[in-house]
């Protein structure tokens, strides 16, 4: 069974950078052809996709964020994490980690979630 | 503004048919790759994995649950309507673009 579980601030000051953490248990992020994703979903707005990492540390970013992401792999932590660099209110919202299965663009294992608000 | 377009709402009443369209482009839901998924969410749960690769179920899914595409469009049939499927229900689609969208998502209420 594999978990995965959000953790960082839940407050951020606007123009700070939002770092946020994934901690996978039940499998390494390094083994099989996984991609560690990061999507958000606004309040009251639908899910966006963020970006990944690849098992091999390959990166892909969704190109509206693209200059403002970073997102790293942790091996010794099993983690991923998620740097988002001058963040506004329109960053404020629920971080979800996921895990897209094979590079198919699906997302079969999520972490509970993490509310992020953006605000001084 | 969502990549992907659906409906805010949808309605149905216990044991009837529902289904959900997912409007999108060649570029995505229409190109030659069969990348389509959906979510099922519950607000303040993760969301859940319900259909890969436009038609083929997550593992542990309710055969109630299909997935179809026709042209642009995406759809997600919830037959056999339950309490329990009231939620929201999400759409994904790669993008020749090499990156996901998302839909807006749609609010099922079962009447």
């Amino acid at each position: 069974q594999v978990l995965l579980q959000e953790s960082g601030p839940g407050l951020v000051k606007p123009s700070e950078t939002l770092s946020l953490t994934c901690t996978v248990s039940g499998g390494s992020v390094t083994s099989g052809t996984y991609y560690w994703t990061w999507i958000r979903q606004a309040p009251g707005k639908g899910l966006e996709w963020i970006g990944y990492i690849d098992y091999s540390g390959e990166t892909n970013y969704n190109p509206s964020l693209k200059s403002r992401v970073t997102i790293s792999l942790d091996t010794s932590k099993n983690q991923h994490s998620l740097k988002l660099t001058s963040v506004t209110a329109a960053d404020t919202a629920v971080y979800y980690c996921a895990r897209d299965d094979s590079g198919d663009w699906y997302f079969d294992y999520w972490g509970q979630g993490t509310l992020v608000t953006v605000s001084s | 503004q969502s990549a992907l377009t659906q409906p805010a709402s949808v309605s149905g009443s216990p044991g009837q048919t529902v289904t959900i369209p997912c409007t999108g482009t060649r570029s995505d839901i229409g190109g030659s790759y069969d990348y389509v998924s959906w979510y099922q969410h519950h607000p303040g749960r993760p969301p859940k994995f319900l259909i890969y690769d436009v038609t083929s179920r997550a593992s542990g899914v309710s055969d109630r649950f299909s997935g179809s595409r026709s042209g642009n469009t995406a759809s997600l049939t919830i037959s056999g309507l339950q309490a329990e499927d009231e939620a929201f229900y999400y759409c994904a689609s790669y993008t020749t673009n090499f990156h996901v969208a998302f839909g807006g998502g749609t609010k099922l209420t079962v009447l």
